[in-house]
């Protein structure tokens, strides 16, 4: 069956400006996560959801991200007056049941260049 | 501050040869250890993975062994092959989970 995926697959933009980012996880999986990577650097939790609702945003760097799942499925990373530092490679990942021993599978990412 | 640490950037190995790429942890509450492999342009992908409870699990030709006491776990892949080139990351979990900074592995033909 078709895996995570993620788009738009690269996202170039300015200083100021308000981005989605959008991950499809895989079909009947409850549990989607979104993590950043940096340069050099593993992922880094951002935000998990269990159905619809965020379990756990304590990741989020600042007010200026905030992510949505209104259906339990698509989730959107929204990132409002970007920064130079927020360019990363955004990665999501989903499960089937959200437990920590449950195995998550990732999307290809999203990077994203604020110019 | 980083729980997670891998300190060898990359590792070069001869095909057919054991490669053996270590994480060390800072947090005694993680309770299931896992491996991710990725390559260029990809997400990383599930490799194989560890409970506290156990010291050492094993799929194929991937090995994971934990030491608790050190707070130190390993990947061995032997016999090394040319597909297993990848950046490899070590993750742990208690809620949330936490990745290493990666160690790209280079499998020589």
């Amino acid at each position: 069956g078709a895996g995570v995926s993620q788009t738009p697959s690269n996202k170039v933009t300015e200083k100021g400006k308000y981005v989605e980012l959008r991950c499809d996880p895989i079909s009947g999986h409850t549990a989607l996560y979104w993590y950043r990577q940096s340069l050099g650097q593993g992922p880094e939790f951002l935000i998990y959801f269990q159905g619809t609702g965020a379990a756990d945003d304590s990741g989020l760097p600042n007010d200026r991200f905030f992510a949505v799942r209104p259906e339990g499925s698509v989730s959107t990373l929204k990132i409002q007056r970007t920064e130079r530092g927020d360019s990363a490679v955004y990665l999501c990942a989903s499960s089937l049941t959200g437990g920590n021993t449950d195995t998550q599978y990732f999307g290809p990412g999203t990077r994203l260049t604020v110019l | 501050d980083q729980q997670v640490k891998q300190n060898s950037p990359s590792l070069s190995v001869q095909e057919g040869r054991i490669s053996i790429l270590n994480c060390d942890y800072t947090n005694s509450m993680f309770d299931y250890f896992l491996w991710y492999k990725k390559y260029p342009a990809e997400g990383p992908t599930f490799l194989i993975s560890i409970s506290s409870i156990k010291d050492k699990n094993e799929d194929g030709r991937f090995t994971v062994f934990l030491n608790k006491s050190a707070k130190h776990l390993s990947l061995h892949i032997v016999p090394s092959q040319p597909g297993d080139s990848a950046v490899y990351f070590c993750a742990a979990s208690d809620s949330q989970f936490y990745f290493g900074t990666g160690t790209s592995l280079t499998v020589i033909p």
